[in-house]
């Protein structure tokens, strides 16, 4: 199956400061990649669709100057938390669909970030 | 009202017993459906697709209720390893993004 990677797997930083978080497709590429945020008990929220060589299309309410994504390659989109503040502590997770948007999301293992 | 709702459990049940459970949806045009898997702290994965006519996996059933709206999974025969919680997916009609419910905790005991 479709192999999709996240680094940090955790991190922990002081408020006001950014957070680079990756997100890798390994073994297929992806003009696709989505960002999640699931807070405790809650369901999964689609923060952002990234998408190789344009701009980010943010979902409602999500504020983009925040969130900064770059799709860098067929293989590589980042998420940045700038200016970070403990209501952003969240567990941050990305998937990717190997056919295109529409084809079955893979996910990444998830990166739990914490803004003390 | 929120786009996919879940009863969120937990369902406590014996290893070997049966566990089902709902979930339902608002938007009518809802084409595809999935039931993922969600370990603590980890990320979903799925577990199978759910197609018009219901379908099979091993001792994973689901079944989808158009008229009514509403997706089920059968668990038999519950092993330990099914404990998790289950999320319900629907993708939203005008686009191929995924709605998820908040998901239901089954937790099987020895």
């Amino acid at each position: 199956g479709a192999v999709v990677s996240q680094h940090p797997s955790r991190v922990i930083c002081k408020s006001g400061t950014s957070v680079k978080i990756e997100c890798r497709s390994l073994d297929f590429q992806a003009t696709t990649m989505f960002w999640y945020r699931q807070f405790p008990k809650q369901s999964l929220m689609l923060m952002a669709t990234s998408n190789e060589g344009s701009k980010a299309t943010y979902e409602q309410g999500v504020e983009k100057d925040k969130f900064l994504i770059n799709h860098a390659s067929l293989t590589l989109s980042t998420l940045t938390v700038t200016s970070a503040h403990p209501e952003d502590s969240s567990f941050y997770i990305c998937s990717a669909p190997p056919g295109g948007p529409s084809d079955t999301q893979y996910f990444g293992p998830g990166t739990r970030l914490t803004v003390l | 009202r929120k786009e996919v709702e879940q009863d969120p459990g937990p369902f406590n049940v014996p290893e070997g017993a049966t566990v089902a459970f709902n979930c339902t949806y608002s938007n009518s045009a809802s084409q595809s459906f999935f039931w993922y898997r969600q370990d603590c702290r980890k990320e979903p994965k799925l577990l199978m697709s759910v197609y018009s006519s219901g379908n099979e996996d091993g001792r994973f059933t689901a079944q989808l209720n158009r008229a009514s709206q509403y997706i089920s999974l059968l668990i038999r025969d519950s092993k330990l390893s099914d404990s998790a919680t289950y999320l319900c997916v629907v993708n939203r009609p005008n686009d191929y993004k995924l709605s998820f419910g908040a998901g239901t905790t089954v937790t099987v005991r020895a």
